[in-house]
């Protein structure tokens, strides 16, 4: 079955910290993954996106995710966390050669930032 | 470019009453999904649109929701009658590829927070 785990339901960081979330995915075919990211009262911002080639990909706001196949992993990290980054991440993830397929998404990780 | 428009923000009945949402996407863009997001879970799709026509909806309760997408723009989701069990945000997102290749980025409205009493 195709899915998406995000095992950390909840993590606090400490602001100035590095934060690593992680994702795990199950999935038949090549995967197109993405990390969004949701505000309070807000959609999903799009944080970055692998397709293909380099498997650490660089998103906005200081993000960055390491695609690692052999473990079908996708994690997100951020080497200083700003007391902004505050908010819920999800993982999503979408077949590669069906473009316009709706994606998958993890039940996301919920970040707050301690002073 | 102006995102992806959604309305109402907020809306709050009573179960059994009937409720619509609106989208409207980004300019250009061919496919529309509604996604429905419960407290605490991943957004989940209710519905795909390719220009006006269905792609999937398998997920979607047809027993009292429906949606369309006249004239390949616009759409709106009708949830008849309403149960508790549909208090969510729905989402509504559009992508500028069709199916069979290329990339697949898709851009989120701020959704519509349904609560039903």
């Amino acid at each position: 079955a195709q899915s998406v785990t995000q095992p950390d339901i909840h993590i606090t960081v400490s602001e100035g910290a590095s934060l690593e979330l992680r994702c795990n995915y199950s999935y038949g075919a090549t995967p197109y993954l993405f990390w969004y990211v949701q505000s309070p009262g807000q959609g999903l911002q799009l944080l970055l996106k692998y397709f293909s080639g380099d498997t650490l990909v660089q998103g906005i706001k200081g993000f960055e995710a390491e695609f690692k196949r052999s473990q079908s992993s996708f994690n997100l990290r951020k080497p200083s966390v700003h007391w902004s980054d505050a908010a819920e991440y999800f993982c999503a993830v979408g077949p590669a050669n069906q473009a316009g397929t709706a994606l998958i998404f993890g039940k996301g990780t919920t970040l707050s930032v301690s002073s | 470019e102006a995102g992806v428009a959604q309305s109402p923000r907020y809306k709050i009945i009573e179960k059994r009453q009937s409720v619509a949402f609106w989208c409207n996407p980004i300019s250009g863009h061919a496919t529309l999904y509604w996604y429905q997001q419960i407290l605490g879970q991943g957004p989940k799709l209710l519905i795909q649109f390719q220009n006006n026509g269905v792609v999937d909806d398998s997920q979607l309760p047809k027993d009292r929701f429906s949606a369309e997408r006249l004239k390949g723009v616009d759409s709106t989701l009708k949830i008849q009658p309403a149960k508790l069990e549909d208090s969510a945000v729905y989402l509504c997102a559009s992508s500028s590829q069709r199916s069979g290749g290329g990339l697949n980025i898709q851009y989120f409205g701020a959704g519509t927070r349904l609560s039903v009493l």
